[in-house]
This record gives structure tokens, C-alpha cells and sequence, in this order.
């Protein structure tokens, strides 16, 4: 079974801290993605990444960086935390001509 | 890619069918009708996806109108543990980023 999995279920940070959110996927995926669901609105990509040190913007880029320095890690970095990124995180990997995107469970962030 | 339009809500008794309805009228000629759920607290996970076909899984069946222009998800034997919400996306590629809208909200009632 594919495993994607994220440091943590639920993290509470204050505002201007740096924080980072890990993905891992166990199944050699070449893309991965970061996706932000907030009531109402649904998901929205943030950043995706097709190879390892690539990365593309999504439609939420700002406030957030990202690093992919290994096929099985993607990293979400928020520089400076602030209240309007409190929302859940979730993380899909899939590899190239796969239909399917297997998603982790997700990380709730709260920035207070 | 196309944009689709399901109803907000649906309640299904438990043991029946469920059949989910998705509207993509702009759907073009290579873009894929793709199925997930996103059960509560959850990551979304892939049900089913096709093209021009109906598709049939272990978890669900996909018939598509000959036109293209709407498709119905249907879950033959509806459990509690199908309450979910239900996404219908119209995409090229399963490996490219998901454009996920509000879905449908399934409730199945004991």
C-alpha cells in the first residue's frame, strides 16, 4: 500500500515563527503537492513539484516556500507565520502516467 | 480544465444505491471525469476515473453520458462508512495538480 505520511495531525504556532510541514511518500513518486483546505473554499493548490529540486507554483503561492531535495520528501516551509494560514494541510504524491493521487491524512495548523 | 457543478448534499439509505450526479459541460475531448471522497478528518482518496466508457471498481461505478457532458458516481450498496463528501474533477492527466470545487455531501442514514 502507498504511504504518504505528514510530520504531524495538528500544530499550533504563533504568528512570525518559522514553520515546517513534512511530507513523505514511500512509493518512489516523481510529483508531489501541497494542497491547503479551508471551510468553504475548498482545497487549493499551493506548490507542486514534478522532480526532485523542481518546484511550481500553484494558485496560493504566497507566504509559503517549499524544498524537494530527496525523490520521497516534500517540504512546506511558512517563512513567517500568520492567523490567515491557519487552516489543514494536505499532502499527494503520484508518480508519472498514474492516474490516481494518494493524499496524507493532513496536518491542521493553527497560527496564533 | 472544465469545471463541474454537483448538488451540495445528498442523504442515501443505508443498503441502497447511491447515484451522484456531475455536470461538465465544457468537458473537452481529452479531458479525464475523475472520482474522489473525502471522509471526515481525512485526506481525499481516488475512487474511480474514465473517459468515454462506463468504468466499474471494487469501490464504485462511473457511467458517462455519450455526449460527455455529465456523469454519475454510483456507490451499489451504500454503508455509514460512505458518508463522505464526493469531488468530481475534470482534469488531462491524473498526475497533474487536482482542482478540487465544493462537491457533494453524501450522508448515508441507518
Amino acid at each position: 500500500d502507498v504511504k504518504v505520511t505528514q510530520s504531524s495531525r495538528y500544530l499550533v504556532k504563533r504568528t512570525g515563527e518559522k514553520v515546517f510541514l513534512e511530507c513523505v511518500q514511500d512509493m518512489d513518486h516523481e510529483n508531489m503537492f501541497w494542497y491547503r483546505q479551508d471551510p468553504g473554499l475548498g482545497l487549493r493548490l499551493i506548490y507542486f513539484s514534478y522532480d526532485v529540486k523542481m518546484k511550481e507554483k500553484g494558485d496560493i503561492p504566497e507566504g509559503y516556500s517549499v524544498s524537494r531535495e530527496k525523490k520521497e520528501r516534500f517540504s512546506l516551509i511558512l517563512e513567517s507565520a500568520s492567523t490567515n494560514q491557519t487552516s489543514m494541510y494536505l499532502c499527494a504524491s503520484t508518480a508519472a502516467g498514474q492516474y490516481e493521487q494518494y493524499f496524507g491524512p493532513g496536518t491542521r495548523l493553527t497560527v496564533t | 480544465d472544465a469545471k463541474t457543478t454537483q448538488p451540495p448534499s445528498m442523504d442515501c439509505a443505508e443498503g441502497r444505491a447511491a447515484n451522484l450526479p456531475c455536470n461538465h459541460s465544457t468537458i473537452s475531448g481529452n479531458e479525464y471525469v475523475y472520482w474522489y471522497r473525502q471522509i471526515h478528518s481525512q485526506g481525499p482518496q481516488y475512487i474511480i476515473h474514465g473517459l468515454k466508457n462506463n468504468e466499474t471498481n471494487e469501490m464504485a461505478s462511473l457511467i458517462i453520458t455519450e455526449d460527455r457532458k455529465s456523469s454519475t458516481l454510483i456507490l451499489p450498496h451504500a454503508t455509514l462508512r460512505d458518508t463522505a463528501v464526493y469531488y468530481c474533477i475534470v482534469i488531462h492527466s491524473g498526475n497533474t495538480p487536482l482542482v478540487f470545487g465544493k462537491g457533494t455531501r453524501l450522508s448515508v442514514i441507518a
